[in-house]
């Protein structure tokens, strides 16, 4: 298994400009989450999706954020418009629905975004 | 609601000494509880997790950890490290619910020094 997937590894963006980040997770997983890591403020649950459809979008820190999950195999992170504070790592986690997964996530290696 | 409190942000030690690496939890529930590393520029990978059962629970890598319920806690160790174990350490906890999101610590450093 080729694990979960995201692009691009690195993105380096002016600040105003939109950023779009994607994930794809394990095939047959059925929740996805994205988090965001930083210095400050450590690992941070951003928004989880269960069945494709977003369950708790409770830490997207403002409006300028938006993810989608368009179909089991896909999902996208947007920052409209983009700001030097947004730099960080952002990763993308899925989990097995199986009741023996056990709530484990697996996670991809992540986005670092640097907004100038 | 959860909480996972790891007081130790840095551990420094030498190589081949032993380490823990201490994780508190908070809930009101049953819980699920794992351990993952991430290694520099990379993602978290699981390292070890305690469902139920023998509350010594063995991972990657020769780490082991111990649940203990009436301290609520789920320690890291490893007898003796090596430079590679240098990396952030996160405990996490989930309720037994299925489709329960996991509540992560604040991390741990661990450097290994010569």
């Amino acid at each position: 298994d080729a694990g979960v997937i995201q692009s691009p590894r690195h993105e380096v963006t002016e600040m105003g400009q939109e950023v779009t980040l994607r994930c794809k997770p394990i095939s047959g997983h059925n929740s996805l989450f994205w988090y965001r890591q930083t210095m400050m403020r450590g690992l941070e649950l951003l928004i989880y999706f269960n069945n494709n459809v977003p369950i708790d979008d409770s830490g997207m820190p403002e409006d300028r954020f938006s993810a989608k999950m368009p179909n089991a195999s896909f999902s996208t992170l947007k920052i409209q418009p983009s700001e030097p504070r947004d730099s960080a790592v952002y990763f993308c986690a899925s989990r097995d629905p199986g009741i023996r997964s056990y709530n484990e996530q697996f996670f991809g290696p992540g986005t670092r975004l640097t907004v100038l | 609601a959860q909480s996972v409190t790891q007081l130790d942000s840095q551990v420094p030690v030498f190589e081949e000494a032993p380490v823990e690496l201490r994780c508190n939890y908070s809930s009101s529930v049953s819980v699920y509880l794992f351990w993952y590393v991430q290694y520099p520029n990379q993602g978290l990978q699981l390292l070890l997790k305690y469902l139920s059962g023998s509350t010594l629970v063995k991972g990657i890598n020769g780490f082991e950890a111990e649940f203990n319920k009436s301290q609520t806690s789920f320690h890291l160790r490893k007898p003796s490290v090596h430079i590679s174990d240098t990396a952030e350490y996160f405990c996490a906890v989930t309720n037994t619910g299925t489709a329960s999101k996991l509540t992560f610590g604040t991390g741990t450093r661990l450097q290994v020094t010569l």
